[in-house]
């Protein structure tokens, strides 16, 4: 099941830097996507999310994009910071399956001092 | 901040016997879920329960597990005859709407 994808399975980013991770899916009738942040040994903690009426979302240091047409989307974290360092999922759904969660691989991110 | 709570937090089971995982959602949560991600693989919805009911299960979700509401906190996932596959992280997730999910920290299954 390849609805979504996170082909990076890590990311490595100076501290201060702009992070990007980013997410292909290819069903069209997923209309919400989040991102989660997942520390080892905890589940995983809701970040930002984004409807498919939508092409933008912010929140404070992130920001979800969404591009349609090219079924991808991305986040982006500035400036970024040590705490940052954990595994990002992008998870998508759709209204007509009850809002499961498809769940992409998660990208480890790597915030280097 | 409200929290999802599952316990426990590691169980081990012999193959063949019954397990119950329990969840305690979000206390004003009307929307609750499980989800599994078996070790090195992607996270997989298994159900999802509203009004008492199921709303929606996965393929995954079989004859052996089931789920229940037994009073007006607990959330509880039940393997009836476990296998070796089904050694998991098991994670309990509730919302107040169809959107976001919130997780708890989950139970990881190890099945001997």
């Amino acid at each position: 099941d390849q609805q979504v994808k996170q082909n990076s399975p890590s990311l490595s980013v100076q501290e201060g830097r702009i992070s990007i991770l980013n997410c292909d899916y290819t069903n069209s009738m997923f209309d919400y996507f989040l991102w989660y942040k997942k520390y080892p040994a905890e589940g995983p903690t809701f970040l930002i999310s984004i409807s498919s009426i939508k092409d933008k979302n912010e929140d404070g240091r992130f920001t979800v994009f969404l591009n349609k047409s090219a079924k991808h989307l991305s986040l982006h974290i500035v400036p970024s910071q040590p705490g940052d360092s954990a595994v990002y999922f992008c998870a998508a759904s759709a209204r007509n399956s009850n809002y499961q969660l498809i769940w992409g691989a998660g990208t480890k991110l790597i915030i280097k001092p | 901040e409200p929290e999802v709570t599952q316990t426990p937090s590691h169980q081990v089971t012999q193959m063949g016997q019954e397990v119950i995982l329990r969840c305690v959602p979000i206390s004003n949560h009307l929307y609750f879920y499980w989800y599994r991600q078996i070790l090195g693989q992607k996270v997989e919805f298994l159900v999802s329960f509203y009004n008492n009911e199921i709303s929606e299960k996965s393929e995954i979700f079989d004859d052996q597990f089931s789920v229940e509401r037994p009073d007006g906190s607990n959330f509880t996932l039940k393997i009836r005859s476990t296998k070796l596959e089904d050694s998991a992280m098991y994670f309990c997730a509730s919302s107040d709407g169809n959107q976001p999910q919130h997780f708890g920290d989950g139970t990881r299954l190890s099945i001997l």
